[in-house]
């Protein structure tokens, strides 16, 4: 199995809803990632997790929440938004040996309306 | 600060080669990257430099220079599936990616 899982692959949620993108690899990989792609940009990175820990967070507004339940899962909570938070996301895992290579999954096309 | 630079967009014919260049400046190198990413879909992995030299993988090759801070892709034998925009990406010191904003590569007939 080498592939990363995003589901949904599309959600519409307005600004006072509560939803959840979700992840999942069989990989062993132990870092996780949430990026958010608007675009015609290159994903910019929000979080990181490492062997289940947030190790990263990069400055990201607090109605977006993450969670590690275990090395194969990592969720995106979402509440509140926005619709300028409209944009993919996407998630990756990468080995436990820093040769950077990131295993992206198709992503989750959000739009808040 | 750490930047990136490739160009936004090229244009080129099936059937030919193309070479996208990326230079960089970060803090610290720990490799580069390059990603293929069509339209609505995520990013695939083509290729990894760490040591200055080619890398050849089929119709793609990867070049780096790591005192001049550049790479190039290469694209041989051009396929209109080859369209899609190409990501530059290097890890700094502390590991983390740093995205260049992508060359879109157009294909003619």
């Amino acid at each position: 199995d080498t592939e990363v899982t995003q589901t949904p692959k599309h959600l519409v949620m307005g600004m006072t809803n509560k939803k959840s993108l979700k992840c999942e690899q069989h990989m062993g990989h132990r870092a996780m990632y949430w990026y958010k792609q608007k675009a015609k940009k290159p994903p910019e990175l929000m979080f990181v997790y490492s062997y289940e820990k947030l190790s990263i967070n990069e400055s990201v507004p607090s109605r977006f929440s993450p969670e590690c339940p275990n090395s194969s899962l990592l969720n995106l909570h979402l509440h509140a938004l926005q619709p300028e938070d409209s944009a993919l996301y996407l998630c990756a895992s990468s080995p436990p040996a820093d040769t950077g290579e990131l295993f992206f999954g198709e992503g989750s096309r959000l739009t808040v309306l | 600060g750490q930047n990136i630079d490739q160009p936004t967009e090229m244009t080129a014919t099936e059937g030919a080669i193309v070479q996208i260049n990326c230079t960089y400046q970060t803090s610290g190198f720990n490799g580069l990257f390059w990603y293929q990413q069509h339209a609505g879909e995520a990013p695939t992995f083509l290729s990894y430099n760490v040591l200055d030299g080619l890398e050849e993988k089929g119709r793609f090759s990867s070049f780096l220079s790591r005192s001049k801070g550049y790479s190039y892709l290469l694209l041989k034998e051009l396929q209109m599936k080859d369209s899609a925009s190409y990501l530059c990406a290097v890890m700094d010191s502390n590991y983390q990616l740093i995205w260049g904003a992508g060359t879109k590569l157009i294909i003619k007939p």
